[in-house]
């Protein structure tokens, strides 16, 4: 079936540093959102990207939408330990399904 | 509001028993979403239901079954659990389609 995948799997940082994940898709998506899920808890709806070449950003975080609407990533800029969680990005797909990517683990050291 | 509601929190199971895991919405919304949480397996859809009335199978259906009770509730059976069902479940509801999905607190199951 169609696949979102996500890379990497795991990052650690330290507290300061940036950080960004990145989702790729084989097709063409109709939108990509981003899902944060903290330690313990449930995933959390965080944005909506829908436009080829689209930037978004929330704070300290920078969300892109790639021209061919294949690729998106998540920028962190200087990661607090209040960032540490799981960040999922999930594809719109042309089955008309929303599709997850496997998620990256972000551990920030103090 | 509650959104979406799970229960129970956490459950230990026997190999061979059966439970059901519940879920209810009050957002209105059509579509309702199981999923399986494994480390490094992200998300994984079991079943999901369009509307009421209506189910279909997701990537992983194997031992499990649904019901769309109504438009609030949908429920989650494992007949014969197994150890390889332990797992995080969530619950989501969503319009549909490719739109914005939102989660329950989640369900850990463990089975021994």
């Amino acid at each position: 079936g169609q696949q979102v995948m996500q890379i990497p799997q795991y990052q650690h940082v330290q507290e300061g540093e940036d950080f960004t994940t990145y989702c790729n898709s084989s097709t063409t998506l109709s939108n990509i959102q981003w899902y944060k899920q903290r330690p313990g808890g449930h995933p959390v709806f965080l944005i909506q990207l829908v436009k080829s070449g689209e930037v978004k950003k929330q704070k300290r975080l920078t969300f892109q939408f790639g021209e061919a609407k294949k690729n998106s990533s998540l920028h962190i800029t200087a990661t607090q330990t209040t960032d540490v969680g799981t960040y999922f990005c999930a594809g719109g797909t042309s089955y008309g399904k929303l599709t997850f990517g496997q998620g990256t683990i972000l551990t920030v050291h103090p | 509001n509650a959104g979406v509601t799970q229960t129970p929190k956490f459950q230990v199971l026997k190999t061979g028993q059966s439970m059901t895991l519940q879920c209810a919405q009050d957002m209105n919304h059509n579509s309702m979403y199981w999923y399986r949480q494994d480390p490094g397996m992200g998300l994984r859809l079991i079943y999901y239901s369009a509307s009421e009335g209506t189910t279909d199978k997701g990537e992983v259906p194997n031992g499990y079954n649904v019901s769309r009770l109504n438009k609030r509730e949908f429920s989650l059976r494992l007949e014969s659990a197994a150890p390889s069902q332990t797992s995080v479940y969530f619950c989501a509801n969503g319009w549909g389609g490719t739109d914005t999905q939102y989660f329950g607190p989640g369900t850990r199951l463990t089975v021994l």
